[in-house]
């Protein structure tokens, strides 16, 4: 049972470098969504994703582009790294805009 | 739109004491409600969720929330914590209805003291 897998752990970038985030789950979810978590200000949505073929904004949209390649993928782009990026990425997914989101375990990122 | 709040950024309470973590939230429409837990250096796990029905739910591991819609309060409490409660907590809504909107409070940093 892997449910939310998300690569890499962690990452270091300088400024103005550019790298993808990934995220897979394997529960025939739906929905995906790419949170970032900043100490003091909890959860932060970036972008989701309601089905295959769609993406919308959500609060911190700015810097980051997304693709869901298909049901069980939902990336996540920095296309010119900058500190204020310094966060740790979550993905998550769900069956239903209601029920339950399920967590991969982070991506720790650095951005000097 | 909605808010939750979370009033407590920590928390810290001796091992076996009983414990309370607020939340109240704001929201024009009905939402279900839930809390999440995250232990260190992990994504965040489902505890416990109202979504209709008896206001108070309660968790496989001892913890509780009540739903006081006239408060609009959710606040979760645990009456005997271990030290391996220590985590931090989290708030949410979602809109029962319409298009998503998961909302999250800032968290609350429980600590178990020995």
């Amino acid at each position: 049972n892997a449910g939310v897998t998300q690569t890499p752990k962690f990452q270091v970038l300088k400024t103005g470098q550019s790298m993808t985030l990934q995220c897979a789950q394997d529960m025939n979810h739906n929905s995906m969504y790419w949170y970032r978590q900043d100490p003091g200000m909890g959860l932060r949505l970036i972008y989701y994703s309601a089905s295959e073929g769609t993406t919308d904004k959500g609060e911190v949209p700015n810097g980051y582009n997304v693709s869901r390649l298909n049901k069980r993928e939902f990336s996540l782009r920095l296309e010119s790294a900058a500190p204020s990026q310094t966060s740790v990425y979550f993905c998550a997914s769900n069956g239903r805009e209601s029920s339950p989101l399920h967590f991969g375990n982070g991506t720790r990122l650095t951005v000097t | 739109a909605q808010s939750v709040t979370q009033l407590d950024s920590q928390v810290p309470v001796f091992e076996e004491a009983p414990v309370e973590l607020r939340c109240n939230y704001s929201s024009s429409v009905s939402v279900y409600l839930f809390w999440y837990v995250q232990y260190p250096n992990q994504g965040l796990q489902l505890l416990l969720k109202y979504l209709s029905g008896s206001t108070l739910v309660e968790s496989i591991n001892g913890f509780e929330a009540e739903f006081n819609k006239s408060q609009t309060s959710f606040h979760l409490r645990k009456p005997s914590v271990h030290i391996s409660d220590t985590a931090e907590y989290f708030c949410a809504v979602s809109r029962t209805s319409g298009t998503y909107k998961y909302i999250f409070g800032t968290g609350t940093r429980l600590k178990v003291l020995a």
